[in-house]
């Protein structure tokens, strides 16, 4: 059975930094791309970045590029999310999402998200 | 940036109609279109890719059609656990992948 699983998000100070994981099981991680999505409250899904299979592909939103690091460890079956800078603007469900491909394409499984809340 | 905008906002159906779903993208994606279900409190679902091709376990009475930009889901036969928000999103160009706004199919 094919699992995400995320973790790390909390409450935040503006300006401060956070690290968003994503566990993945059920499936050959490094066969596939794997991205973050996040939704706040009460709105739609944004597409934040994502990585292909071996990481030789990255992308970001332009609402998050220059503070946000994605990552992948896929000897451990794991994503990450470095949040820095935070603004009260990220506040949001962060969801870690399978893709269907190796680069980038549909999301396939997705997590049962990660709250992430930026505020003084 | 290829913006994706779904009409209309919401829709009022009542269970065992038809819903129609539309969603409009700012240029061509060709077939690489993709619908979700949001049920509230819950993860997304994909329903379909490549426009029209279900996805594992989605029941028939969904069905997606269109390319370009012009694109359509159809819920036949509305039940109950089918009232929920609607999301398109192309994967045609990266980065950015972009979502449509959303349609809420509400009783």
């Amino acid at each position: 059975e094919v699992q995400v699983v995320e973790s790390g998000g909390a409450l935040v100070q503006p300006g401060r930094s956070l690290r968003l994981s994503c566990a993945a099981s059920g499936f050959t991680f490094d066969d596939y791309a794997m991205h973050w999505v996040r939704q706040a409250p009460g709105k739609g899904l944004e597409w934040v970045s994502g990585i292909s299979w071996n990481s030789g592909s990255i992308g970001y939103a332009d609402s998050v590029k220059g503070r946000f690091t994605i990552s992948r460890d896929n000897a451990k079956n794991s994503l990450h999310l470095q949040m820095d800078n935070l603004r009260a603007e990220d506040t949001a469900l962060y969801y870690c999402a399978k893709c269907s491909s190796y680069s980038y394409g549909d999301f396939d499984y997705w997590g049962q998200g990660t709250l992430v809340t930026v505020s003084s | 940036e290829i913006v994706m905008t779904q009409s209309p906002a919401t829709l009022s159906v009542s269970p065992g109609e038809r819903a129609t779903l539309s969603c409009r993208a700012s240029q061509s994606v060709s077939s690489n279109l993709a619908w979700y279900q949001q049920i509230p409190g819950q993860a997304p679902r994909l329903l379909i890719y490549g426009a029209s091709t279900r996805a594992t376990g989605i029941p028939a009475r969904f069905s997606g059609s269109g390319s370009g930009t012009e694109f359509t889901l159809t819920i036949s036969g509305l039940q109950s656990e089918d009232f929920a928000v609607y999301y398109c999103q192309q994967y045609n160009n990266w980065p950015p992948l972009t979502f449509g706004g959303g349609t809420k199919v509400e009783i």
